[in-house]
């Protein structure tokens, strides 16, 4: 079976530019969450979304937004790129919506590097 | 705040020897944690994970131990192999959030042949 798929693998967008990430999480699983990880550090949570709802958010500014459609898949959008956006940009998928002996899958990561 | 830390950012061993990596968490609300293991340009991959009701858990080769005490948590891999070689997080659901995983900053496992 798939693991949780993302893409583009690799990208890079200029300053003020918007990028779309895309996410399918494994077959059956209803969640889908964002982290954003920088270089040397641990992921930050963005969002998670569960049966098309946003459930939490994380400390982000307003520029990132997602959502997730009827087939659970989801996007990532961010606008007015920064510098500091460039990160590695992962996807998680679990059955439910909820942490807690609910084991969570990450995808392998969209690569964002804006210049 | 919340946060989650290590007190090893990074650790070397031997083949075959038994390794340890050790997390200290700051919010006693957190009742969830996970052990990942991220190699080097991948996601992260879910190694083994524990509730707060449970003070030991044990898998094929990994043995996750909770001590809600001292809000501490560790990871023993035994007959560690050079494929262990990755970094590791330990992620808990800050506060016993039902959507949100913190992570802490890692600990660079390096297994010399």
């Amino acid at each position: 079976d798939a693991g949780v798929t993302q893409s583009p693998t690799h990208l890079i967008k200029t300053r003020g530019q918007h990028v779309t990430l895309r996410c399918s999480p494994i077959s059956g699983h209803k969640s889908v969450s964002w982290y954003q990880q920088v270089l040397g550090q641990g992921p930050q949570f963005i969002f998670q979304y569960y049966e098309k709802e946003e459930r939490g958010r994380g400390n982000f500014p307003d520029r990132f937004s997602a959502r997730q459609f009827p087939n659970y898949s989801s996007e990532l959008n961010v606008n007015a790129l920064l510098l500091g956006d460039s990160a590695l940009y992962l996807c998680a998928s679990s059955f439910q919506g909820t942490i807690g002996g609910n084991t969570i899958y990450f995808g392998e990561g969209s690569w964002l590097t804006v210049v | 705040g919340e946060s989650v830390g290590l007190h090893l950012p990074t650790l070397s061993v031997q083949e075959g020897d038994n390794s340890i990596i050790n997390c200290a968490y700051s919010n006693s609300a957190s009742d969830y944690f996970i052990w990942y293991k991220q190699e080097s340009g991948k996601g992260p991959q879910f190694i083994i994970d524990i509730r707060s009701n449970m003070d030991k858990r044990q898998g094929q080769r990994v043995t996750v131990l909770l001590n809600k005490t001292v809000k501490h948590l560790s990871l023993q891999i035994a007959a560690t192999q050079p494929g262990d070689s990755a970094v590791y997080f330990c992620a808990e659901n800050s506060g016993g959030s039902n959507y949100k995983l913190t992570f802490g900053k890692g600990t660079l496992l390096t297994v010399n042949p």
